[in-house]
């Protein structure tokens, strides 16, 4: 059964700093790796996909990265915002009928 | 993107009643929707797939009779929840497959059962 572990739980930085996040899972058959966004009560929003074949994914100030052989996938956040505080989610498809197994998230506050 | 729209975004119910949450695709047709339920301060975990025109799957642990989701059109999935108790008070989250891979998830229904 594929596990989804995010680290850290929760962090809290100034605005302005580079931040990493950290999601792992134990099974390296994965089809593909999304990240998302998830905001107090809301729905959850599309950051980046990444593809099995994929290394990494780059999408404004976001970049993710995949290492499918050791379980691991990073979201590096730069130049961090207030707007950024948010709950950050990592969930990996692991090819059977598109279903996503969600990480425990990371709930980042960035502060003025 | 494409996009995914919940009604309600909010319910409160009596114990006992029977609560059905609809999930739209706006601008695509999702052969595939998933129900997903998340708890306070817990991730989502997936409680079944709808496929259009055929029987949901449920994950396990989940009953399908307390908790039924029909998929009667490419654009409309429903879930609905019979007899609905405090404990199933949840934050409900469906989203839409769009081919090849990608998931689009709606904004929640918040469910809260008295």
């Amino acid at each position: 059964k594929q596990e989804v572990t995010q680290i850290p739980a929760a962090l809290s930085v100034p605005e302005g700093e580079n931040l990493v996040l950290n999601c792992s899972f134990t099974d390296s058959a994965i089809y593909n790796l999304q990240w998302f966004r998830q905001d107090p009560g809301k729905g959850l929003t599309s950051l980046l996909l990444i593809q099995s074949s994929q290394r990494e994914q780059t999408s404004g100030r976001l970049n993710a990265s995949l290492d499918k052989s050791s379980g691991r996938s990073t979201l590096y956040i730069a130049a961090s915002q207030p707007g950024d505080s948010a709950t950050y989610l990592c969930a990996v498809d692991t090819g059977t009928a598109s279903k996503l197994t969600f990480g425990t998230g990371t709930r980042l506050q960035v502060t003025l | 993107g494409a996009v995914v729209s919940q009604h309600p975004s909010w319910v409160i119910c009596k114990s006992g009643t029977s609560v059905k949450i609809e999930c739209r695709s706006l601008d695509f047709q999702a052969t595939t929707m998933f129900w997903y339920r998340q708890f306070p301060k817990q991730s989502l975990m997936l409680m079944a797939t709808s496929n259009e025109g055929s029987k949901a799957t449920y994950e396990q642990g989940v009953e399908k009779d307390k908790f039924l989701i029909n998929h009667a059109s490419l654009t409309l999935s429903t879930l609905t929840v019979t007899s609905a108790h405090p404990e199933d008070s949840s934050f409900y989250i469906c989203s839409a497959s769009v081919p090849p891979d990608e998931q689009f998830f709606g904004p929640g229904t918040r469910l809260t059962v008295l």
